[in-house]
């Protein structure tokens, strides 16, 4: 079946530090990818996304790439902001056959950043 | 505000109590979805209306667990007997019927404790 695994949290940053959080999957066929966040108090929302190998999803100053030969969608900001404190779900959805409406998550990384 | 908005926020209910949980979704979604979310992890998928059918159900959902969608809008999610593993978010969200499969818009959760 169909999984997501997360780089495990909390991450704890100061203002303008790097970020990465990892993200691998495990799907049949060619699923589409993407990041949701959850600010506090907030429902989920969409972050960025990608449908195919090789396609680069940007949003807000965040970015994570789709490389299907290590079945990865790392996330990345350059420079994070107290803003940026929030959870962030990596997913997939299949792109072929049925069920492609459907949603897998990953658990979650609780980023926290300082100021 | 014309976001998924879900009702109520949080229930506290006793073992073997029902509970239901109402979800306006965004209009003119014909997609409307809920998932179950427990602490330390990510959404889990439910069930999936498109429009006034319910075109799939997880396993995760028991006999316990009643979904409707009467006319096509608003959804509803009743639990029969509860019991304290139910206790949760949950989520629901919806999408148009055009547009990428995995876009969704979710509405801030109904929190469940059953004591």
């Amino acid at each position: 079946g169909n999984s997501v695994t997360q780089m495990e949290g909390p991450v704890t940053l100061s203002e303008e530090a790097f970020l990465t959080i990892n993200c691998t999957y495990t799907a049949t066929g060619y699923p589409s990818l993407f990041w949701y966040v959850q600010y506090p108090g907030e429902g989920l929302q969409l972050l960025l996304k990608a449908t195919k190998a090789d396609d680069k999803g940007s949003n807000k100053g965040f970015e994570a790439t789709y490389r299907k030969e290590t079945t990865s969608f790392h996330l990345e900001k350059g420079s994070v902001q107290v803003s940026d404190s929030a959870v962030y779900f990596c997913a997939l959805s299949k792109n072929s056959g049925g069920s492609n409406y459907k949603l897998t998550f990953g658990k979650g990384t609780l980023l926290t950043v300082n100021p | 505000d014309t976001g998924v908005s879900q009702d109520p926020r949080h229930k506290i209910t006793k073992r073997g109590q029902n509970v239901t949980f109402r979800c306006d979704p965004i209009s003119e979604h014909n997609r409307l979805y809920w998932y179950r979310q427990t602490l330390g992890q990510g959404p889990e998928f439910l069930t999936y209306f498109q429009n006034e059918a319910q075109l799939e159900k997880s396993r995760l959902l028991s006999d316990r667990f009643s979904a409707e969608r009467p006319k096509g809008s608003f959804s509803t999610l009743e639990i029969q007997r509860t019991e304290q593993g139910d206790s949760a978010m949950y989520l629901c969200a919806s999408s148009p019927l055009w547009g990428l499969t995995g876009e969704l818009f979710f509405g801030e959760g109904s929190r469940l404790t059953v004591l």
